[in-house]
């Protein structure tokens, strides 16, 4: 069975674009979360869906946007691109709601370098 | 105030030797969850063992177990025999009221290295 799958890669932006990305969670999986973790620390909270609704947020400011698709599958969208915004962002997944002795299951991030 | 802290930034251990990396948590809450991941180079972070608060056993997962101590709210991870593709950073975190409706706290690492 496929994992959590992001795209893309990698990707170079420069301050003030924007930026889209993308997460398909593993097959079944209707809670999606996003991440970002800068270098040398752990990952931080942005954002977590389920049922295509966003149920959390974390302390991010409003460039900051998600949605999650009829097929489970979500998208990050970031605003005015700052140089604090290079990051690597994971997208994670889990079975349910409520459970919370559920793992979250990540994908391989989105390494992404403002210039 | 920080939830999860880990203070061994890194650590060395001899191939096929056991290693024990720290972990210690702060919350108020009496439900909780533990949890630690391992972040190998390529990115991707990987579930490898579950504490419940209300759980009286320690969790073990193959080679990998978790010395709870809830008295101390530390959560060590123990990993035995150690391979060289445990090289990797490992992380603790924390899930508070221990429902799928809060997200992971994590730590800032420690940096594994295995030597042969």
């Amino acid at each position: 069975d496929a994992g959590v799958t992001q795209s893309p890669t990698h990707l170079i932006k420069t301050r003030g674009q924007h930026v889209t990305l993308r997460c398909s969670p593993i097959s079944g999986h209707k809670s999606v979360s996003w991440y970002q973790q800068v270098l040398g620390q752990g990952p931080q909270f942005i954002f977590q869906y389920y049922e295509k609704e966003e149920r959390g947020r974390g302390n991010f400011p409003d460039r900051f946007s998600a949605r999650q698709f009829p097929n489970y599958s979500s998208e990050l969208n970031v605003n005015a691109l700052l140089l604090g915004d290079s990051a690597l962002y994971l997208c994670a997944s889990s079975l349910g709601w409520g459970q919370g002795n559920q793992p979250q299951h990540f994908g391989d991030g989105t390494r992404l370098s403002i210039l | 105030a920080q939830k999860i802290t880990q203070t061994q930034p890194g650590m060395f251990v001899q191939e096929k030797e056991a290693v024990t990396l720290d972990c210690t948590y702060d919350t108020s809450d009496q439900s909780y969850g533990l949890f630690w991941y391992k972040q190998p180079s390529s990115g991707e972070m990987i579930f490898l063992i579950y504490q419940g608060s209300y759980d009286e056993q320690n969790a073990t997962e193959g080679r990998y177990s978790l010395n709870f101590q809830k008295a101390r709210k530390s959560a060590n991870l123990v990993i035995s025999a150690s391979q060289l593709g445990d090289s990797a950073m490992y992380f603790c975190a924390m899930r508070e009221r221990n429902s799928g409706n809060t997200p992971l706290v994590f730590g800032k690492g420690t940096r594994l290295s295995v030597i042969a």
